[in-house]
């Protein structure tokens, strides 16, 4: 495999259930991301991880709690979910540092979440 | 505070015109990045092209084209002889050149549709 993969793809849970979003980067990055895309809106960055530290966190809920156990796979852990996060759940990775191509972020194909 | 906008929410065309995607943006640092991504209805968003902000020569790729104005902060899109498989949502992007992990502004993106 090649690029970041996602999983699962699509995701339907309840409002009481736990689930957890993969994302895994083959680039040799050290720099990964969790954005959210809700109709209508921005594309909404949530968290980042620089070398598996935490360096972001954009005012997101405690409901969504992310996990990067090394630099090439990152978690999002679900727990107690509303209905107005249902919503497209994108991952990126990108190879900070002073050497180009830096900055540029590379996107999986997202997970795809209801909640009902 | 950075901002990306995109006017156009959707923009439908027949095969074979020429389309133009607007983007203006918003920055109060000399130093910046732009950036297109395209995102198919598979949902991963596809890295297009990124631009500094010292360097304001327009770029050609194939039918792609991007014209860089930092007079009037702008980085439209152009595509040359729409082809069907170009219908996509169009996101304009901002970054900050600066050390640690990258934070792109992303605008709301443009619908694009081409029909046969």
């Amino acid at each position: 495999e090649t690029g970041v993969t996602q999983t699962p793809r699509h995701l339907v849970m309840g409002m009481t259930n736990k689930k957890s979003l993969k994302c895994e980067q083959h680039l040799g990055h050290n720099a990964m991301y969790w954005y959210k895309q809700s109709a209508k809106k921005p594309l909404e960055l949530m968290f980042v991880y620089n070398f598996k530290e935490q360096t972001e966190n954009n005012s997101v809920p405690s409901r969504f709690s992310p996990e990067c156990p090394n630099s090439s796979h990152l978690f999002l852990h679900l727990h107690t979910l509303q209905p107005e996060d249902s919503a497209l759940y994108l991952c990126a990775s990108s190879q900070d540092g002073v050497q180009d191509p830096r900055i540029i972020q590379y996107f999986g194909a997202g997970t795809r979440l209801s909640v009902l | 505070a950075q901002k990306v906008t995109q006017a156009q929410t959707e923009i439908s065309v027949v095969e074979k015109e020429d389309v133009t995607l607007d983007c203006v943006y918003e920055t109060r640092d000399t130093t910046y990045y732009l950036f297109w991504y395209k995102q198919p209805p598979s949902g991963e968003l596809v890295f297009l092209i990124r631009r500094n902000s010292f360097d304001e020569q327009n770029e050609i790729s194939g039918r792609y084209s991007w014209n860089f104005q930092k007079s009037t902060s702008s980085f439209n899109f152009t595509i040359t002889a729409s082809q069907v498989v170009d219908s996509a949502v169009y996101f304009c992007a901002l970054s900050e050149a600066q050390g640690g992990s990258e934070k792109l502004v992303f605008g709301k993106g443009t619908k694009l549709t081409v029909n046969p």
